[in-house]
């Protein structure tokens, strides 16, 4: 089974208006973290936002939120106001095992965001 | 402050040649992880160093091997490349001894051509 799916092959979203990208993950390991890259067509991958499995309230990093629902072991990505810059592929990923400098992550295959003027 | 370089950018290789891709670490970070992302697939863990030793390996053949150095710059092998071996390599870094400290910070990858 897979550990991190995205459903989403691709998005479109008008200017200034808000697009949630799906995750949903798989592990049995009660610690673990979620995160989201986004990866412009340049391939660096840009780290976004971050939840832990403990964490009691959703994460938020400016325009970018996590909608962390864990009984349903999903982590869904809000960006609000979108910008025709935040056309990229963007990557869920997780960690498994307490929070760790060695940790691994494993990715999903991707939802690539387009927005339009 | 510098962030993860990675090079070359770019390389193209012949099926069954070796090639050696280049990392330097983010300024004050030991571990160095790799990840091979094939066109339309997400990033797949390849293998990590931390302190020269090869910490954790992913599901890659003994054709990819690396190493890391004392100043923690670390260089990825892959030897006999096959087709397939075309992707795009990341380098992530992070300080591996904190605990605390969640975020692995991407380099802008070596984009590996195998004709």
């Amino acid at each position: 089974a897979q550990k991190i799916t995205q459903t989403q092959p691709g998005m479109f979203v008008q200017e200034k208006e808000a697009v949630t990208l799906d995750c949903t993950y798989d592990t049995s390991d009660p610690s673990y973290g979620l995160f989201w890259y986004k990866q412009p067509s340049s391939g660096e991958m840009i780290f976004l936002i971050y939840q832990g499995s403990y964490d009691q309230q959703n994460a938020t990093e400016g325009r970018y939120s996590l909608n962390f629902q864990k009984a349903r072991k999903s982590a869904n990505l809000v960006i609000s106001a979108s910008q025709l810059g935040d056309s990229a592929m963007y990557f869920c990923a997780m960690r498994e095992g307490p929070n760790s400098g060695y940790s691994t992550l494993t990715f999903g295959k991707g939802t690539m965001l387009l927005v339009s003027p | 402050d510098a962030g993860v370089t990675q090079s070359p950018t770019h390389l193209i290789k012949t099926r069954g040649q070796q090639v050696t891709l280049r990392c330097s670490p983010k300024s004050g970070h030991d571990t160095v992880s790799w990840y091979q992302q094939a066109l339309g697939q997400g990033p797949q863990f390849i293998f990590q160093y931390y302190e020269e030793e090869e910490r954790q390996r992913g599901n890659f053949p003994d054709r990819f091997s690396g190493h890391q150095f004392p100043n923690y710059s670390s260089e990825l092998n892959v030897n006999a490349l096959l087709l397939g071996d075309s992707a795009l390599y990341l380098c992530a870094s992070s300080l591996g001894d904190v605990g605390a400290s969640y975020e692995q910070y991407f380099g802008p990858g070596t984009r590996l051509t195998v004709t």
